[in-house]
């Protein structure tokens, strides 16, 4: 069982936005401004899309944004096209001993 | 450009003992710490540990630590990560990624292409 808890699956048409949630506890998501949000088309490598809650690496399009209320962060992206179908996975620090926690991943389908 | 460079796809027998590598090139390789992540197949993403090939100080996940062994030599760019005594259930995908030299961070930007596990009798 995954430390951060996300959807299984999420999907939507091309245009449309969707928005998957990432749940953690107060030691991980809630206590730090540190989730970052990774890409994984099958067969590739993950691909940094999100980091610190809601910033973007260069290179990265506008249509995808992060937040964060509490213990829940959430990637949400705009205007949906075939490629951002993929695995989604949230990233969370979680304190000195524990260090890093991850998602158990989101699939998107783009229908 | 930064690139991570991973060491090939390994088939190995229960009770084997394993180093793969993971190669930095583009940048001076003690400005960025080296983090792993498995993935098991048709699995979720996991983190493993971290090193900073500066003065090779680690830390480990709760769940790895002392089933494997993180270590880097900064004179070739290089990290590692080693199994003493391999397990079936270590067959995955073993990526390397780095983040900047800070301890409280979990921005991996720049991946490796990840290397294949395979433990089988």
């Amino acid at each position: 069982q995954s430390a951060l808890t996300q959807p299984a699956s999420v999907s939507g048409s091309p245009g449309q936005s969707i928005t998957i949630s990432c749940t953690g506890t107060s030691s991980d998501v809630g206590s730090y401004n540190l989730v970052s949000w990774y890409q994984q088309h099958p067969g590739k490598a993950p691909k940094l899309m999100i980091y610190e809650v809601s910033k973007r690496p260069s290179g990265v399009f506008n249509r995808f944004s992060g937040s964060k209320s509490g213990n829940t962060a959430s990637l949400t992206i705009s205007g949906l096209q075939a490629e951002d179908e993929a695995n989604y996975y949230c990233c969370s620090y979680a304190g000195s001993s524990t260090f890093v926690v991850f998602g158990g991943g989101t699939k998107l389908t783009v229908l | 450009e930064v690139q991570l460079v991973q060491s090939g796809a390994e088939v190995k027998k229960p009770g084997e003992s394993l180093r793969i590598s993971c190669k930095g090139s583009g940048y001076s390789f003690t400005s960025y710490w080296i983090n792993w992540v498995r993935q098991m197949p048709g699995k979720g993403l996991e983190w493993m540990g971290r090193i900073d090939p500066s003065d090779t100080y680690t830390n480990y996940g709760p769940s790895f630590h002392g089933h494997v062994t993180i270590s880097a030599d900064k004179s070739i760019s290089t990290a590692y990560l080693q199994w003493s005594s391999l397990k079936a259930s270590d067959t995955a995908i073993y990526y390397c990624a780095t983040q900047v030299p800070v301890v409280a961070t979990n921005t991996f930007d720049n991946w490796g292409p990840g290397a294949l596990v395979t433990v089988s009798s």
